[in-house]
């Protein structure tokens, strides 16, 4: 059971590139979620799920897309990575809104 | 404006000693979660209280609906409990979380 897996761990874009964060989960969760992590502030939501094929937006969506076309994966994109997109990024999910979010070990992403 | 406030932001400890984060929040909730941030960036979830108290080996959490307050209490700590303490909650309304900044905890030999 690996639980939450993030790839990849480490990435540097150059501003206007594009990329894609998976993340996988074994659990047969419903739930997932990214967020993102930068310095001095909290974790904030960019998107989530609540089921294979739907999305929502979080808090901080904007230059951000997403996509769950299977239940046991999430992906982010970014299509145009900008600076203020430097940041830390994790996924999580859980069984349902209720419960515990298990997290991922996240992922590292300078823009430049 | 934050929706969840902790305090202290950071602190250090000498093994041994007991120790209290706190965290207050400003909105509705479902839930209340503490998680435990490793020096690698990992992220465990240790509680989700709802009411009352929870106890967890030398951890125990605590909250207070009315005084939207919570606190998580450290026993006997030990040098392998030196992480980031993060309080987040879960709105009564939608699927959001607010997340606080953190407690950076420190505890020397």
């Amino acid at each position: 059971n690996a639980g939450v897996t993030q790839t990849p761990k480490f990435r540097v874009l150059k501003t206007g590139q594009s990329m894609t964060l998976l993340c996988a989960q074994d659990m047969n969760h419903e739930y997932m979620y990214w967020y993102r992590q930068d310095p001095g502030m909290g974790l904030r939501l960019i998107h989530y799920s609540v089921g294979e094929g739907t999305t929502a937006k979080g808090e901080v969506p904007d230059g951000y897309n997403v996509s769950r076309l299977k239940k046991q994966n999430f992906l982010l994109g970014l299509e145009s990575a900008a600076p203020s997109q430097t940041s830390v990024y994790f996924c999580a999910s859980s069984p349902d809104r209720h419960l515990t979010q298990y997290f991922g070990p996240g992922t590292r992403l300078t823009v430049l | 404006k934050n929706e969840v406030e902790q305090s202290p932001q950071n602190l250090t400890a000498q093994e041994g000693e007991f120790i209290t984060i706190n965290c207050s929040y400003s909105v509705g909730i479902s839930a209340l979660h503490w998680l435990q941030q490793h020096p690698g960036g990992g992220i465990v979830s240790l509680f989700m209280l709802s009411s009352g108290k929870k106890k967890h080996g030398r951890l125990i959490a605590t909250i207070n609906i009315q005084e939207k307050h919570s606190s998580l209490h450290i026993t006997a700590s030990h040098p392998r409990d030196s992480a980031v303490y993060i309080c987040a909650v879960r709105a009564n309304t939608g699927n959001q979380f607010y997340f606080g900044t953190g407690t950076s905890l420190t505890v020397i030999p």
